[in-house]
């Protein structure tokens, strides 16, 4: 079953203390991507990758950082939170018409 | 610059009542996609629908019914005899072809229906 995953779906910090939250897809797809959801602006798109080692902003990559080492794998990095990074984070793949979404992260920065 | 609208931030009806959801979108590309995704309050994007630009015909599906008119640049979605179950967020989403796989959200319409 094609699937993108997220871990963890749930995680409440604070301020200033590095994170990561994983994302794997299982359907070797070459593109992959970060977007947040906030209430009012919808999803905006934080970093994406088109290939393993190639890594690109979006439209809001202030305070994250992302790696592609291995093309199933695709971490966002948030290494000093703050609280305005209080938000729902979608991990995606795609290829030809097709986009894939995991399930969300709901990170909480205190 | 790309761009969706949607602007009814919240609707209310009460179950049984047919409903349109507009999008309204803005891109100067000819080679596009449009998208609409549920997002029930567990949270997760449920896929609805995709249609290419040069795919001006209406799809229904089940209860489901899309109207896409290039003319007005607008991607409406109509929901008829509608359920409790259709209580959620709706995504309207554009993604130009030769701009990667990013897509453009617009802010999302919360569905609320009423028993």
């Amino acid at each position: 079953e094609a699937q993108v995953t997220q871990n963890p779906r749930y995680l409440i910090t604070v301020t200033g203390k590095k994170l990561t939250v994983t994302c794997s897809q299982n359907m070797n797809h070459e593109y992959m991507s970060w977007y947040r959801q906030d209430p009012g602006l919808g999803l905006r798109q934080i970093y994406y990758s088109m290939n393993v080692e190639v890594t690109d902003k979006g439209d809001v990559p202030e305070g994250y950082k992302v790696s592609r080492k291995e093309k199933r794998n695709f971490p966002l990095i948030l290494e000093s939170p703050s609280p305005n990074q209080t938000s729902l984070y979608f991990c995606a793949t795609a290829q030809g018409n097709e986009q894939f979404f995991g399930p969300g992260t709901r990170l909480t920065v205190l | 610059a790309q761009k969706v609208t949607q602007a009814q931030t919240e609707i209310s009806v009460v179950e049984k009542e047919d409903v349109t959801l507009d999008c309204v979108y803005e891109t100067r590309d000819t080679t596009y996609y449009l998208f609409w995704y549920k997002q029930p309050p567990s949270g997760e994007l449920v896929f609805l629908i995709r249609r290419n630009s040069f795919d001006e015909q209406n799809e229904i599906s089940g209860r489901y019914s899309w109207n896409f008119q290039k003319s007005t640049s607008s991607f409406n979605f109509t929901i008829t005899a509608s359920q409790v179950v259709d209580s959620a967020v709706y995504f309207c989403a554009l993604r130009v072809v030769y701009s990667s796989y990013k897509l453009i959200f617009g802010s999302g319409t919360r569905l609320l229906v009423r028993p």
